[in-house]
């Protein structure tokens, strides 16, 4: 139980596209996503909090129109990196909180990670 | 300003001993604690949480000590096996657990055979 599919695990684009990364929550119904980059040997850094239905709230120091993030549905939620840049390669994670059968309230369930290289 | 310390990057024991990761934090609002663990190129898998009304919680050979008073909580692993080798990371959050989760910088463990 709490699974949540973070798709795709690996991309490589040019520089000045946009890449859009999923997650979804596979057996829960998520009503609050988070998004979180991770560098090298660093901690996770939060990104952005999305609930369903609503805009996201983005922490200090995140471009709300460079990291566009759609939360649609209970079970999905988008990141969408706009113009990428070099600068912008990471390893991009998504985490899940909601309610279901499987899951306890306050945790978060994280998916496996998205690997970004902008060339 | 780091709110959750894992001041130990690294830790190497023995299989079948003990293993014990430690964290440190300073906002007092913080009463619901996590750990959580992480193999490279995965997302972190959660392993066990305390609430603050706490000073203990155990969960089959994971047990969480949290010290108040200290703003220190601890992680220990009892026997530790090879499996158990990985990054740990200790995360806090105020409000009993329901707002955003602030992370440590994790402690890379290694169990030798």
């Amino acid at each position: 139980g709490a699974v949540v599919s973070q798709h795709p695990s690996r991309v490589i684009c040019k520089s000045g596209t946009s890449v859009k990364i999923e997650c979804r929550s596979l057996d829960f119904q998520a009503t609050t996503m988070f998004w979180y980059r991770q560098f090298p040997k660093q901690s996770l850094m939060l990104m952005a909090t999305s609930n369903e239905g609503s805009k996201a709230t983005y922490e200090q120091g995140v471009e709300k129109d460079k990291f566009l993030i759609n939360h649609a549905s209970l079970t999905l939620s988008t990141l969408t990196v706009t113009s990428a840049h070099p600068e912008d390669s990471s390893f991009y994670i998504c985490s899940a909180r909601g309610t279901g059968q499987f899951v306890s309230k306050n945790i978060q369930y994280f998916g496996a990670g998205t690997r970004l290289s902008v060339l | 300003d780091q709110q959750v310390k894992q001041n130990s990057p690294s830790l190497s024991v023995q299989e079948g001993r003990i293993s014990i990761l430690n964290c440190d934090y300073t906002n007092s609002m913080f009463d619901y604690f996590l750990w959580y663990k992480k193999y490279p190129a995965e997302g972190p898998t959660f392993l066990i949480s305390i609430s603050s009304i706490k000073d203990k919680n155990e969960d089959g050979r994971f047990t969480v000590f949290l010290n108040k008073s200290a703003k220190h909580l601890s992680l220990h692993i009892v026997p530790s096996q090879p499996g158990d080798s990985a990054v740990y990371f200790c995360a806090a959050s105020p409000q009993g657990g329901s707002e955003k989760l602030v992370f440590g910088k994790g402690t890379k463990l290694t169990v030798n055979p």
